[in-house]
């Protein structure tokens, strides 16, 4: 799977929106971009993939670079509980269902 | 989706010593893997366990070290074998699912 590069660390302050940036510049055609986020002491879990277009979910939404070698996690009004570390990977289509690869991740923080 | 259950949740032990970790998934699934955590660190696939076979390591992982058993397609162990204090992080048990993959709430390990 190819290599993604996520900022180390951002912070923002509560109720306002927050935009993750990911770059993925080796990013193959087959290859979907999944986010991932880990809240402390808990295991990983999903929050949001996508391919090509943009998508929404109850949690975030996911812009895509026309490219495609750029994506933003949008967390449109962020609460004390989106502190957490959130990954940005990229799943080859002919890997579903096989492992995640986790690279170092941005470790968001939320001032009240 | 999957709940996953891991025990124990955190265990002290001893250089040296060897504990297993076990993981229980309330569905059948075909993909499951183990991770590890370090301290401050990312997550490092260690290694794929396979219902019926060996497990498949990555590299650095050897079966001497962190045996796996996979009796069943609802469960999983994972051993860390003769410990130093290096091995002293979270160990996940994680499974994949459609376009999702599911983790366990960890084991923390402290080897003293």
């Amino acid at each position: 799977d190819a290599k993604t590069t996520q900022p180390n660390s951002m912070e923002s302050n509560e109720e306002e929106p927050v935009h993750l940036p990911c770059n993925h510049s080796t990013i193959s055609g087959t290859d979907y971009i999944h986010w991932y986020r880990q809240l402390p002491s808990q295991g990983p879990e999903y929050v949001i993939h996508g391919l090509t277009s943009n998508v929404n979910n109850r949690m975030a939404s996911l812009a895509i670079a026309e490219d495609r070698k750029s994506s933003t996690l949008i967390l449109h009004r962020a609460t004390l509980r989106d502190a957490a570390v959130y990954y940005c990977i990229l799943r080859g289509r002919n890997n579903a269902g096989n492992m995640l690869t986790f690279g170092g991740g941005t470790r968001l923080m939320v001032k009240p | 989706s999957a709940v996953i259950s891991q025990k124990p949740s955190r265990d002290i032990c001893q250089r040296g010593t060897s504990l297993t970790i076990q993981c229980q998934v309330d569905s059948q699934v075909t993909m499951m893997f183990w991770y590890r955590q370090q301290p401050g660190q990312s997550l490092t696939l260690i290694a794929t366990a396979n219902q019926g076979s060996e497990a498949t390591y990555e590299s650095g992982f050897v079966i001497d070290k962190f045996p796996i058993s996979r009796p069943n397609l609802t469960f999983s162990t994972l051993t860390v074998s003769n410990m130093s204090p290096e091995d002293s992080s979270i160990y996940l048990c994680s499974v994949s699912a459609l376009n999702e993959q599911f983790f366990g709430p960890g084991t923390r390990l402290t080897v003293l």
